[in-house]
């Protein structure tokens, strides 16, 4: 399976500012996708990080908060914008290997607002 | 769209069988997953069943019922580590190939 970098691990930031999340994978993958867990809930898909064109947005989330980058098959990341203390949450990078194969995760950003 | 249900908690003995199930309507499947997450931690994939049947790894198996949206995870000779959050997840030809995650069960097992 995959292995997934990502980073920072966890973050402490300030009300206002952005933070940008990196995901690195060790082998070329179609799909990337970007979660949202809030504490106590399960995932929520932010968007889907296509290679050499926008990302797809899921309902409820938007460019300009969330602005994601995907340059090649291993790389994206995440922007989460403007942050306030609801942004507090756990952010997930995801794999999909492609047709059967299960989503892999990175460990995870926890990130906290004050 | 998705829509996914499985209960909120469970509370199991230590050396037990626990099954928890999946229920879902999908306008297109294409898969059917179950991962684990420890709290803290990332989800780690457990199992995967596209077919009717039992797919079936060491302590852990898991049934899908297309016909019905049905699938559960079944565990067995339980152990204090095996307490976390369970998550069905189902993966949706007609989106693209995204999978949608159930809110997850929080499996406690108590010795």
């Amino acid at each position: 399976s995959a292995v997934i970098s990502q980073k920072p691990s966890r973050d402490i930031c300030q009300r206002g500012t952005s933070l940008t999340i990196q995901c690195q994978v060790d082998s070329q993958v179609t799909m990337m996708f970007w979660y949202r867990q809030q504490p106590g809930q399960s995932l929520t898909l932010i968007a889907t990080a296509n290679q050499g064109s926008e990302a797809t947005y899921e309902s409820g989330f938007v460019i300009d908060k969330f602005p994601i980058s995907r340059p090649n098959l291993t790389f994206s990341t995440l922007t989460v914008s403007n942050m306030s203390p609801e942004d507090s949450s756990i952010y997930l990078c995801s794999v999909d290997s492609g047709e059967g194969q299960p989503q892999h995760f990175g460990d995870g950003t926890r990130l906290s607002i004050l | 769209g998705q829509n996914i249900d499985q209960p909120t908690e469970m509370t199991a003995t230590e050396g037990a069988i626990v099954q928890i199930n999946c229920t879902y309507q999908t306008s297109g499947f294409n898969g059917l997953f179950w991962y684990q997450q420890h709290a803290g931690e990332a989800p780690t994939f457990l199992s995967y069943n596209v077919l009717d049947g039992l797919e079936e790894k060491g302590r852990f198996s898991s049934f899908l019922s297309r016909s019905k949206g049905y699938s559960y995870l079944l565990l067995k000779e339980l152990q204090m580590k095996d307490s976390a959050s369970y998550l069905c997840a189902v993966r949706d030809n007609t989106n693209a190939g995204k999978s949608t995650f159930g809110d997850g069960t929080t499996l406690t097992v108590k010795p």
